[in-house]
């Protein structure tokens, strides 16, 4: 069956590491994949696209890699600061063409001082 | 991106009510605009999908009975949930996607809080 997992539930950190979220899928084959980040009670806002032949992306603090041999992608956020506490979520446009999005559950990030 | 603005906020109706949530595309003309439900804890789940001038095209398991979504003009997607159960609170987002070459992005709506009693 299809499936999207992001590696755990809830992360925390300390302020100034660098957090690692995990994103894995299952039975798709997307021509890219996206990270968004949800604060509570908003709607998610866009962070960064990756496409399958792009093995890294970088925005400011923001790095996402993307194995599409391992069906993973991993989302790193440098120098954290409690500003970036936050859901993140994952996101596989399995149509490839901007019609259909499935995204994973999310994983909620505690960024402390 | 593109801005999107959800109306109302949040409503708390009567069970057996119809409610309307509206989704506006502010600067950007959508032809599709996506409806999502997001339970609290979960991740969003898309409902359907809005096409300006004809019929959405429905998720499997989403009645379209019951969620009807009227995209009138190229800014403006409506949903109503009609004859509204305590099962169908939710937080109900809209989104249009635009394409950046490199692939589509969603800009999402704030969202819509919909408690029925």
């Amino acid at each position: 069956s299809q499936k999207i997992e992001q590696n755990s539930e809830a992360l925390n950190i300390q302020e100034g590491k660098t957090a690692t979220l995990t994103c894995n899928y299952t039975n798709y084959s997307p021509a890219y994949l996206q990270w968004y980040r949800q604060d509570p009670g908003r709607g998610p806002v866009f962070l960064l696209l990756i496409r399958e032949n792009e093995k890294e992306k970088r925005k400011e603090r923001l790095k996402v890699t993307f194995d599409t041999t391992l069906k993973q992608s991993l989302f790193h956020i440098t120098a954290s600061q409690p500003a970036d506490s936050a859901t993140y979520l994952c996101a596989l446009d399995v149509y490839n063409y901007g019609q259909n999005f499935v995204f994973g559950p999310g994983t909620r990030l505690s960024v402390l001082p | 991106g593109a801005v999107v603005s959800q109306h109302p906020s949040w409503v708390i109706c009567k069970s057996g009510t119809s409610v309307k949530i509206e989704c506006r595309s502010l600067d950007f003309q959508a032809t599709t605009m996506f409806w999502y439900r997001q339970f609290p804890k979960q991740s969003l789940m898309l409902m359907a999908t809005s096409n300006e001038g004809s019929k959405a095209t429905y998720e499997q398991g989403v009645e379209k009975d019951k969620f009807l979504i009227n995209h009138a003009s190229l800014t403006l997607s409506t949903l109503t949930v009609t004859s509204a159960h305590p099962e169908d609170s939710s937080f109900y987002i809209c989104s249009v996607s635009l394409t950046r070459g490199a692939g589509y992005e969603q800009y999402f709506g704030p969202g819509t809080r919909l408690t029925v009693t």
